[in-house]
C-alpha cells in the first residue's frame, strides 16, 4: 500500500524567500507524481507532473524534483510572494488512483 | 474549454436523506475519480470509473454510497441515508487515459453539509 509523507506540515516564510517541501513516498513503483495546489475552500490546481523517468519539471518559480528510487520529490519555490500562500499536496500515481501526502501549509507574509 | 465541472457547489441535506454530487470531466477525458477530503484531513481514493463501467472501487465504503459513469450524461456519486460523518468535500477528477499519462484533472469539488 502507498504512503506519502510530507515535510514540513507547516511553513511560514518571509516574502522573498527560496523554500523548499518535501515529499516521500513507500513504493517505487509509479507512474507520475503531481503536485498540486489548494486554496482554503477551493479545489485543487495543477502546478507540476512529473514523470516516473524524468528527473525534474519546472514552470516559473516553481521546480520540482523526483527520485523515484529512494521514494522522494521536492517542490522548490523561488523568490515565494504572499500570493503562493496555500497548501501544497504531493501526490503519487500507481496507476489507477492518485495518494496523497497530507500536505504542507505555507504562508509568505510580506 | 471548459475544465472539470462539478456540481452543485455546496449541498445541505438533513440526516436520512439522500445525496447526489455530479461531475462532467474535461472534454475527452473518459476517466473519471472520485476523492474524499474529511474535515482537517487528506484526500482519500474512493472510486475510478470508465464510461458504464466501475474499475476500482475499492475505496468506497461499503454500505450507501453508490458511483456510476453512464455512457451519457455526468458521473453520479450517490450517498443515501447520509449521516453527519459524511459531511466532506467530495472531489472528481479526470484523466484522459488509463494511467493518466497526462495527470489528473480535478473540479472544484462539492461541499456536502449534513445537519
Amino acid at each position: 500500500k502507498q504512503e506519502v509523507t510530507q515535510i514540513p506540515a507547516a511553513l511560514s516564510v518571509p516574502e522573498g524567500e527560496n523554500l523548499v517541501l518535501n515529499c516521500s513516498f513507500t513504493d517505487s513503483a509509479i507512474y507520475n507524481l503531481q503536485w498540486f495546489r489548494q486554496d482554503p475552500g477551493k479545489g485543487l490546481t495543477s502546478l507540476l507532473l512529473i514523470q516516473s523517468s524524468q528527473r525534474e519539471q519546472t514552470s516559473g518559480r516553481l521546480n520540482a524534483s523526483l527520485d523515484k528510487s529512494s521514494g522522494r520529490s521536492t517542490l522548490y519555490i523561488a523568490a515565494s510572494q504572499p500570493g503562493d500562500s496555500a497548501t501544497y499536496l504531493c501526490a503519487v500515481n500507481g496507476g489507477s488512483r492518485l495518494t496523497f501526502g497530507e500536505g504542507t501549509q505555507l504562508t509568505v507574509n510580506p | 474549454n471548459a475544465g472539470v465541472m462539478q456540481n452543485p457547489r455546496h449541498l445541505v441535506r438533513r440526516r436520512g436523506q439522500e445525496a447526489r454530487l455530479r461531475c462532467s470531466p474535461m472534454k475527452g477525458h473518459s476517466h473519471v475519480y472520485w476523492y474524499r477530503q474529511l474535515p482537517e484531513e487528506g484526500l482519500k481514493f474512493m472510486v475510478y470509473l470508465q464510461k458504464e463501467n466501475i474499475i476500482d472501487e475499492s475505496g468506497m465504503p461499503k454500505e450507501r454510497f453508490s458511483a456510476e459513469f453512464p455512457k451519457e450524461g455526468p458521473s453520479i456519486l450517490r450517498i443515501q441515508q447520509v449521516v453527519r460523518g459524511d459531511s466532506a468535500a467530495y472531489f472528481c477528477a479526470s484523466s484522459q487515459d488509463r494511467g493518466a499519462t497526462y495527470g489528473y484533472t480535478f473540479g472544484s469539488g462539492t461541499r456536502l453539509t449534513v445537519v
